[in-house]
């Protein structure tokens, strides 16, 4: 079946440094990966995303790369700030159907 | 508030007891989602809804959960005969109608968290 999975799942980084997630996933057909920021006991918020005919995309300090080819996309967050401290998921969402699979979630740390 | 709403926030029930969650998604969208989340793991899919159809359900979902959307606006999810294993955040999420230049974005409401003693 559908599976992502997504690694780190705990991730600390001093602030300024760069931070990278990186997620795989099974079904070759899917065509949207969306990646959402989560802070503790609030809903999951939309932070970029990419389709699947483009290889990159950018905003500000986040970054999402796609490689079909190894089924694979990876999000980088550049200049990292204490804000940027929460749990982050990816997601895939198959072709032919609006079901998404999400990520197990980094817990991603930035020490100040 | 035109973000997707919904209700209750907290349910505290007891073991074997059924409860309903209702969801409100944003007016224009019809494709409506139910989620489940436990602590440290990411959303788990369980259904959705496209206008009033329910497209697609979970495999890994029991029989004693049901999800309704008579109108193809709000929808309800019920569980029945609750368990311990049911406790969890269930969230509700909305997209809008999909075109060759439209959204596949997913907006979240704030959860149901329910805790099954």
């Amino acid at each position: 079946g559908e599976n992502v999975e997504q690694h780190p799942s705990t991730l600390s980084v001093q602030e300024g440094d760069s931070a990278v997630i990186k997620c795989t996933y099974s079904d070759s057909a899917s065509n949207y990966f969306p990646w959402y920021k989560q802070e503790l006991g609030k809903r999951p918020q939309l932070i970029i995303d990419i389709r699947s005919n483009v290889g990159e995309k950018k905003d500000q300090r986040i970054a999402v790369t796609l490689n079909k080819t190894a089924k694979h996309f990876s999000l980088h967050i550049t200049e990292t700030q204490p804000e940027d401290s929460a749990v982050y998921f990816c997601a895939a969402l198959g072709s032919g159907t609006y079901k998404y699979i999400f990520g197990t979630g980094t817990r991603l740390k930035v020490l100040a | 508030d035109t973000g997707v709403s919904q209700d209750p926030r907290h349910k505290i029930t007891k073991r074997g007891q059924n409860v309903t969650f209702r969801c409100d998604p944003i007016s224009e969208h019809n494709r409506l989602y139910w989620y489940r989340q436990t602590l440290g793991q990411g959303p788990e899919f369980l259904t959705y809804f496209q206008n009033e159809a329910q497209l697609e359900k979970s495999r890994l979902l029991s029989d004693r959960f049901s999800a309704e959307r008579p109108k193809g606006s709000f929808s309800t999810l019920e569980i029945q005969r609750t368990e311990q294993g049911d406790s969890a955040m269930y969230l509700c999420a909305s997209s809008s109608k999909v075109g060759l230049a439209g959204s596949f974005e997913q907006f979240f409401g704030p959860g149901t968290r329910l805790t099954v003693l």
